[in-house]
């Protein structure tokens, strides 16, 4: 276990609601990031968090937004949802920015948009 | 095109076997290259890390090796186990950005058969 916990693990929404997934980071850990995995492919970059401010963001729309609290636990937000949304949501904490800086990852949410 | 290919995209063994992933990555410059085992439904666990300048690294059963000329990776897995069937994902860490961002291969996914 690498200590990064995840909730819920598995959740089930319709086109156009709103999902908030929740991390927490292993204890020490300043940095959280959040990957989407699509079935059969590898995770794929949203965005990192860093002292609860947004450090960087992939190539994702604005209706995935984040936030990071001074325990640097984390939320990833999705607002209305489609289709392409479902997918497996893994967040990472590491101890901090630097390249070497190993990420953990939690086991996951499962998100199946109907 | 994806900046991090791997291959094959599957393979089964036989338990006590040897087997070879590979890796072709696009990425430059970048920092490092790890390679993370992900079981079914779980976050990725990092395996191994080289930086550019090294070769070759280990860690138990699996070997890492790296050519930043040809930029190549292989993983080679030795006296293969029924545990080893998992996904293997080639990672690479980009020297710009600012930021700890992870460019995830889509994996090999193996499977060790007794």
């Amino acid at each position: 276990e690498t200590g990064v916990t995840q909730s819920p693990t598995h959740l089930i929404k319709t086109r156009g609601q709103q999902v908030t997934l929740r991390c927490s980071s292993q204890s020490g850990h300043n940095t959280v990031s959040w990957y989407q995995q699509a079935l059969g492919q590898g995770p794929q970059f949203i965005f990192q968090y860093y002292r609860e401010e947004e450090n960087g963001r992939g190539n994702f729309p604005p209706r995935f937004s984040g936030l990071q609290f001074p325990n640097y636990s984390s939320e990833l937000n999705v607002n209305a949802l489609e289709l392409d949304d479902s997918a497996l949501y893994l967040c990472a904490s590491s101890l901090g920015l630097g390249p070497t800086d190993t990420q953990y990852f939690g086991p996951g949410t499962r998100l199946t948009v109907l | 095109k994806n900046q991090v290919e791997q291959s094959p995209q599957s393979l089964i063994i036989l338990e006590g076997k040897n087997c070879t992933l590979q890796c072709n990555y696009t990425v430059s410059p970048f920092s490092n290259l790890r390679w993370y085992k992900q079981d079914t439904g779980r976050g990725p666990v990092s395996l191994t890390i080289m930086t550019f300048s090294e070769n070759t690294k280990s860690n138990g059963r699996y070997t890492a090796t790296l050519d930043a000329d040809t930029k190549q990776s292989s993983l080679h897995i030795t006296a293969s186990q029924l545990s080893d069937s998992a996904s293997y994902i080639c990672v690479v860490t980009p020297l710009s950005g600012g930021y700890n961002k992870l460019i995830f291969g889509a994996g090999t996914r193996l499977a060790v058969h007794p």
